[in-house]
């Protein structure tokens, strides 16, 4: 069974870093992509990340460009997302998620970031 | 870059009603690569409909999708009191992957 547990959430100040894990069991992090996906207090889903496969390509929403970077521990089983440079737009509560191709089959159930002073 | 605009933005329904929810892209989605997800109070969305048209493991047949190009639908037959829900369509054929706005279906 497929199961996605996300943390690392918590308070940051403008300009901070913060990194999210994403403990993935129930199947093997090496053979499939992931995602990551946020949605500010009251809002939309927005995609954020995303890591092929085989971790050869990543691709990235325009907003987090240049600021985060997506990567993974196979031997862990573990996804991450190292935020840099964080601002007030980017406090949402972020979902890792499991892909199929490009498909996000599975979901996490959240952990949440807040960049405040 | 693909923006998924969906309509209506809410829907008053009574339980046994139909549905139909829609999803437009400003330009083709490519293999029709087009996902809607459902998302309740609390909880993380959960996967309806992927291919456009093709029900997750385990989502009713009250659920169905259709369309293809730019023009999408979600249908729900028969409204249960556990539909009442956000809905959102997304494009997964593309980078950058893009969500609709969503389509809030509300108890009238």
């Amino acid at each position: 069974q497929v199961q996605l547990v996300e943390s690392g959430g918590g308070v940051v100040q403008p300009g901070g870093s913060l990194r999210l894990s994403c403990a993935a069991s129930g199947f093997n992090l090496s053979y499939y992509g992931m995602h990551w996906v946020r949605q500010a207090p009251g809002k939309g889903l927005e995609w954020v990340a995303l890591i092929r496969f085989d971790g050869s390509s990543k691709y990235y929403a325009d907003s987090v460009k240049g600021r985060f970077t997506i990567s993974r521990d196979t031997s862990k089983n573990t996804l991450c997302l190292q935020m840099n440079s964080l601002r007030p737009e980017d406090t949402a509560v972020y979902y890792c998620g499991k892909a199929r191709g490009w498909l996000l089959d599975h979901w996490g159930q959240g952990t949440l970031v807040t960049v405040s002073s | 870059e693909i923006v998924l605009t969906q309509s209506p933005g809410t829907l008053s329904l009574s339980p046994g009603e139909r549905a139909t929810l829609s999803c437009r892209a400003s330009q083709s989605v490519s293999s029709s690569y087009l996902a809607w997800y459902q998302q309740k109070p609390g909880q993380a969305p959960r996967l309806l409909i992927y291919d456009a048209s093709s029900r997750a493991t385990g989502i009713p047949d009250r659920f169905s999708g259709s369309g293809s190009g730019t023009d999408f639908t979600l249908t729900i037959s028969r409204l249960e009191p556990e539909d009442f829900a956000v809905y959102y369509c997304q494009q997964y054929g593309t980078s950058p992957l893009a969500f609709g706005g969503g389509t809030k279906v509300e108890i009238k």
